[in-house]
């Protein structure tokens, strides 16, 4: 049973691009979280997502910062317009439903030059 | 805003020793987990409680959580340089069980 997966590991990219990171939850899990780590910081809940619903995304800036998690396919957080500031490691979790277990992807780190 | 305090922030000891790690909060939590991060990785799931007073054994690691759900901590007997990592306690929160995350630990075991 393969874990969460992310993808890419690591991305870069200019300032005023945007950024598409990807995660695919664990097998059976319909629950997806993403969280962010600044450097030297811990890290952040940002949205909570269950299949084309999203559930909770007070952790999340209000411009530029978007997520889906579609019926088919993986959960996409979305950045537009990155400015250095956005420079992090993204993780995304999986949970199955009925429990708080979130098992944690590789992440995702975004370079913002 | 939610706070978890971890403590100590950084733990330097020797191989055999025994340490113990604490996580506080002022919020009650539906339930706590303890991960494990390694550089560059995700933080790895240990332990999750959920019962007030509750005890998890994982080999050498002993988990407790609070009465009161509101702290918890995480004992290592004999630790080994294996050890050696950040130890993240996370609080998960309401109806959407989003997680709050203390502030780690980073513990350095000296063979």
């Amino acid at each position: 049973n393969a874990g969460v997966m992310q993808n890419p590991r690591h991305l870069v990219r200019r300032r005023g691009q945007e950024a598409r990171l990807r995660c695919s939850p664990m097998k059976g899990h319909s629950h997806v979280y993403w969280y962010r780590q600044l450097p030297e910081e811990g890290l952040k809940f940002m949205v909570y997502l269950q299949k084309e619903n999203i559930i909770d995304e007070s952790g999340m800036p209000k411009e530029r910062f978007s997520a889906e998690f579609p019926k088919e396919g993986p959960s996409i957080l979305r950045i537009q317009q990155v400015v250095r500031g956005d420079s992090a490691a993204y993780f995304c979790a999986s949970s199955p439903p009925g429990t708080s277990r979130q098992y944690f992807g590789p992440g995702t780190r975004l370079t913002v030059t | 805003t939610q706070l978890l305090e971890q403590s100590p922030q950084f733990l330097s000891i020797q191989e055999g020793e025994n340490l113990t790690v604490y996580c506080n909060s002022s919020s009650v939590f539906s339930s706590l987990q303890w991960y494990r991060q390694e550089p560059g990785e995700g933080p790895v799931l240990l332990v999750t409680v959920v019962t007030g007073g509750e005890v998890k054994k994982l080999k050498r690691l002993t988990f407790q959580f609070g009465d009161a759900r509101k702290d918890s901590s995480l004992h290592i007997t004999a630790a080994q340089p294996g050890d050696t990592g950040l130890y993240l306690c996370a609080g998960a929160l309401g109806n959407t069980d989003k997680l709050i995350f203390g502030t780690g630990t980073r513990l350095q075991v000296f063979p």
